[in-house]
């Protein structure tokens, strides 16, 4: 079945580093592919997206490009701050799944100043 | 405010006591859906709802029963709680089903069960 795999955590930088969040996906069909962000003690909130191979999402600061060649959608930060400081999950849908999306496990995020 | 409500935020409970968590929204959306949350594990849908009176089972739904009686509503029903149900809960709803990703969620159920 669909699924995202994302590279585990917890990652640890200093303010200002650059950021990246692996994420890969397997799927069957032309998914649509997700980052979300959830901040501590908040539900989750949808942070980009992407809906076709070499599309860009954008947000925040946040980037990431959906790669049909590698099977890719990795979460890029050119300088983060302590505010995000939060656990990020990639997610893929596609409607074949219960109209569900299908998580990663979530990649834990804290930045130090 | 646009928002998903859930109550209790926070609850402990002792197995086979029958317990009830409520969501509730605010935007008139039709699609619903429970989550569960467990480290190492990621969201985990457990049921899903399209509009009133129409449920799904997601990828986890053994041990929970939803309702959909009306759109605002879908409270998820633990008849007979076990520790494996020891979680961290999220409802969500989404316009529908083809907007599922602009899902708005709510701020958890933190659930133990002893």
């Amino acid at each position: 079945g669909d699924s995202v795999t994302q590279m585990e955590g917890p990652v640890t930088l200093s303010e200002e580093a650059f950021l990246t969040i692996n994420c890969t996906y397997t799927a069957t069909g032309y998914p649509s592919l997700f980052w979300y962000v959830q901040y501590p003690g908040e539900g989750l909130q949808l942070l980009l997206k992407a809906t076709k191979a070499d599309d860009k999402g954008s947000n925040k600061g946040f980037e990431a490009t959906y790669r049909k060649e590698t099977t890719s959608f990795h979460l890029e930060k050119g300088s983060v701050q302590v505010s995000d400081s939060a656990v990020y999950f990639c997610a893929l849908g596609d409607g074949n799944s219960g109209y569900a999306l299908n998580f990663g496990k979530g990649t834990s995020l804290l930045v130090t100043p | 405010e646009a928002q998903v409500t859930q109550n209790p935020r926070y609850l402990i409970t002792v197995t086979g006591k029958k317990l009830t968590v409520t969501c509730s929204q605010n935007m008139n959306h039709e699609y619903m859906s429970w989550y569960r949350q467990d480290p190492g594990l990621g969201l985990r849908q457990i049921y899903y709802s399209m509009n009133v009176e129409v449920t799904d089972k997601g990828d986890v739904p053994e041990g929970y029963k939803v309702s959909r009686k009306e759109k605002r509503n879908f409270p998820l029903i633990l008849e007979s709680p076990s520790p494996n149900q020891t979680s961290l809960y999220f409802c969500a709803s989404s316009p529908d089903w083809v907007h599922v990703e602009t899902q708005y969620f709510g701020p958890g159920t933190r659930l133990l069960v002893l």
